[in-house]
């Protein structure tokens, strides 16, 4: 079955350590994004690819790192600049085209040792 | 701009009755709304989408949502709550803009089903 695969599930940062998020997707989807969900909160954009070897910040991407040099991955890194990481971190991709839902996958959860 | 604004954070009902979730949205021109759903721990899972077409919009698991431009509301309802039916629940326009499909949140509503 295609989907969207987060890994790992829970993770944990010490103080001042760089930390990479997995995600793939076999949907032959061109555009790939990342979300932080906190709490009580909606979810927000930090980065978003379109195509292959590019890809452009969101509403909060101070903190935050991506690469895309393959279709079906785009790993997020969250760096030691980012002081508040705690959160729920979601991958999804979609269809180039606008007016197309999103492919969520089922998140990393990212914690403070 | 775009906005869509969910009316409330936090709805309880008993299993077997009617379930409405409201969504209002705001978009300077015809958007593509959705709705989602997020159980606990888990992505996002699409529940329907309404693109200009019908629009009373049927989804998965018996909900259903009515887009009303003169409103600008797009409410989720199900005629019968199960207890499956728990979880957070999440209205979505496009936000058409800046070249990519941009989508904006609502803030989520939580559904509670009691017994």
């Amino acid at each position: 079955d295609g989907g969207i695969t987060q890994s790992p599930k829970y993770l944990f940062r010490k103080e001042g350590q760089n930390v990479t998020l997995s995600c793939e997707q076999n949907l032959n989807h061109d555009a790939m994004y990342w979300y932080r969900q906190d709490p009580g909160q909606g979810l927000r954009l930090i980065y978003y690819s379109q195509i292959v070897n590019d890809f452009q910040k969101g509403d909060i991407a101070e903190g935050y790192s991506v690469s895309r040099e393959k279709k079906e991955s785009f790993p997020l890194t969250v760096t030691s600049a980012q002081k508040n990481p705690t959160a729920f971190y979601l991958c999804a991709s979609s269809r180039e085209n606008s007016n197309q839902p999103q492919h969520f996958g089922d998140g990393t959860r990212l914690s403070i040792l | 701009a775009q906005s869509v604004t969910q009316l409330d954070s936090h709805v309880s009902v008993s299993e077997g009755t009617p379930v409405l979730l409201r969504c209002n949205y705001s978009s300077s021109y015809s958007p593509s709304l959705f709705w989602y759903v997020q159980h606990p721990n888990k992505g996002l899972q699409l529940l329907l989408k309404y693109t200009s077409a019908a629009t009373l919009v049927k989804g998965i698991n018996g909900f259903e949502a009515e887009f009303k431009k003169s409103e600008t509301s797009f409410h989720l309802t199900k005629p019968s709550a199960h207890m499956s039916d728990a979880a957070e629940y999440f209205c979505v326009v496009t936000g058409g803009s800046g070249g990519y499909n941009k989508l904006i949140f609502g803030a989520g509503t939580r559904l509670a089903v009691h017994p």
